[in-house]
């Protein structure tokens, strides 16, 4: 079966600009989940769609993130205005079982900010 | 509070070798995971214990986990250059507290030299 793709694999942006990053989870895992590393620190969540619906946004940072998944396939993380502190390396992952299961984790995306 | 505190920082041995690196943690939790990072690419789901398991196995790893010491061990056997890469270890809490989000650790660099 196909993983979890992510899109783009690296970005680089200047500050106050818009970046949307998309994550194709593997056909039929309802559960979706957005992790970020920021330099140095730990990968921390940021949230979890069950299908199109979120059931866990606590780790959300700011409004200036955005995390959509229309229809329960794909799904986008938009960063708006971005700011320095949001680069990092951005993961998503699926599981068709949410907490009891492995999670299969997509190569990420590396976003810079300058 | 930080969860998922791996031990050591960064481990180099020789091929042939048994690694092992330790996870502490804070919380009660519903299971732990064990996650491998090759250099640039993404998670790789190794193996999960459940909090009523105190041992797993799985090829070459072995997987201990201490509920009332809240921490857990995972044993590389037989080490090879391939197994060179970061470790992290990631806690699942309790479902009840109505999250499924994993907790990392900041993981282990192990390097084993051929």
């Amino acid at each position: 079966e196909a993983g979890v793709t992510q899109f783009p694999s690296h970005s680089v942006i200047e500050k106050g600009q818009t970046v949307t990053l998309r994550c194709d989870p593997i056909s039929g895992h309802d559960n979706l989940y957005w992790y970020r590393r920021v330099m140095g620190k730990e990968i921390k969540f940021l949230l979890h769609f069950v299908k199109e619906s979120k059931q866990d946004e606590s780790g959300m940072p700011n409004n200036r993130f955005l995390a959509e998944r229309t229809g329960g396939t794909y799904s986008t993380l938009k960063v708006q205005p971005a700011e320095l502190e949001d680069s990092g390396v951005y993961f998503c992952a699926s599981s068709q079982v949410p907490g009891g299961g492995g999670y299969t984790f997509g190569s990420g995306t590396r976003l810079t900010v300058v | 509070s930080q969860q998922g505190e791996e031990d050591p920082q960064a481990l180099s041995i020789q091929e042939g070798e048994n690694a092992t690196m330790n996870c502490s943690y804070k919380t009660s939790i519903n299971n732990l995971q064990w996650y491998r990072q090759n250099s640039g690419r993404g998670l790789v789901h190794l193996i999960l214990i459940r909090s009523n398991e105190r041992e797993k196995h799985s090829g070459r790893l072995r997987v201990t986990l201490d509920t009332s010491k809240k921490s857990s061990s995972l044993l590389i056997t037989a080490s090879r250059a391939a197994d060179t890469a970061s470790y992290f270890c990631a806690t699942v809490r309790d479902p009840g507290a109505g999250s499924y989000q994993l907790t990392f650790g900041k993981g282990t660099k192990l390097s084993v030299i051929p």
